[in-house]
């Protein structure tokens, strides 16, 4: 299994400003990766995020937006940045273990 | 490519109920298919997979799902509903190894008393 750890779990932001994610695992994983879940709506992956390279962006995300850092094997930060109320979603840490995706708990952000 | 489709995004259930959730699937190579449960404020948390092993494959809490490739489904079942199963649950597939996997919308249980 995999024990993974999101800071903060939840935070009311103001338009304009930017919110750093971070995400602790307790043992090294190659890929980590980023998920937002909108209100009511599913899963979407971010990005995913290899130590010692940039991170791979999806389709609609971009990386001036959601800058990922990935310092270490245990370790990555998701930036939201420049947020506006369409950015209130959960945003989710996950890696993938033995077959398994992992989740934190989640990030649950708040835009006003 | 890959999809997943849950039909419906709300299901209600009386307690000691079978529990029937419906996903299936599109895929263009043998697929890995998930069921996740996700408690309110929580994050997910995987009930069980399908690998190309047994088709029937057994979770936690007494969950258990079916992998037919004739339907492309992979439906939940419980026999029996318990309060406490009341959550939004995912289904999601991938092609294996660290290929992304993708989600469906969720469906949200409710158990009745």
């Amino acid at each position: 299994s995999a024990v993974i750890s999101q800071k903060p779990s939840r935070d009311i932001c103001q338009r304009g400003t930017s919110l750093t994610i971070q995400c602790q695992v307790d043992s090294q994983v190659t890929m980590m990766f980023w998920y937002r879940q909108q209100p009511g709506q599913s899963l979407t992956l971010i990005a995913t995020a290899n130590q010692g390279s940039e991170a791979t962006y999806e389709s609609g995300f971009v990386i001036d937006k959601f800058p990922i850092s990935r310092p270490n094997l245990t370790f990555s930060t998701l930036t939201v940045s420049n947020m506006s109320p369409e950015d209130s979603s959960i945003y989710l840490c996950s890696v993938y273990r033995e077959g398994i995706q992992y989740f934190g708990a989640g990030t649950r952000l708040s835009v006003l | 490519a890959q999809s997943v489709t849950q039909l419906g995004s709300h299901v209600s259930v009386s307690e000691g109920a079978l529990v029937l959730l419906r996903c299936n699937y599109s895929s263009s190579v043998p697929p890995y298919l998930f069921w996740y449960v996700q408690y309110p404020n929580q994050g997910l948390q995987l009930l069980l997979k399908y690998t190309s092993a047994a088709t029937l494959v057994k979770g936690i809490n007494g969950f258990e799902a079916e992998f037919k490739k004739s339907e492309t489904s992979f439906h939940l079942t419980k026999p029996s509903a318990h309060m406490s199963d009341a959550a939004e649950y995912f289904c999601a597939v991938s092609s294996g190894g660290y290929q992304k996997v993708t989600f469906g919308t969720g469906t949200k249980l409710q158990v009745i008393p």
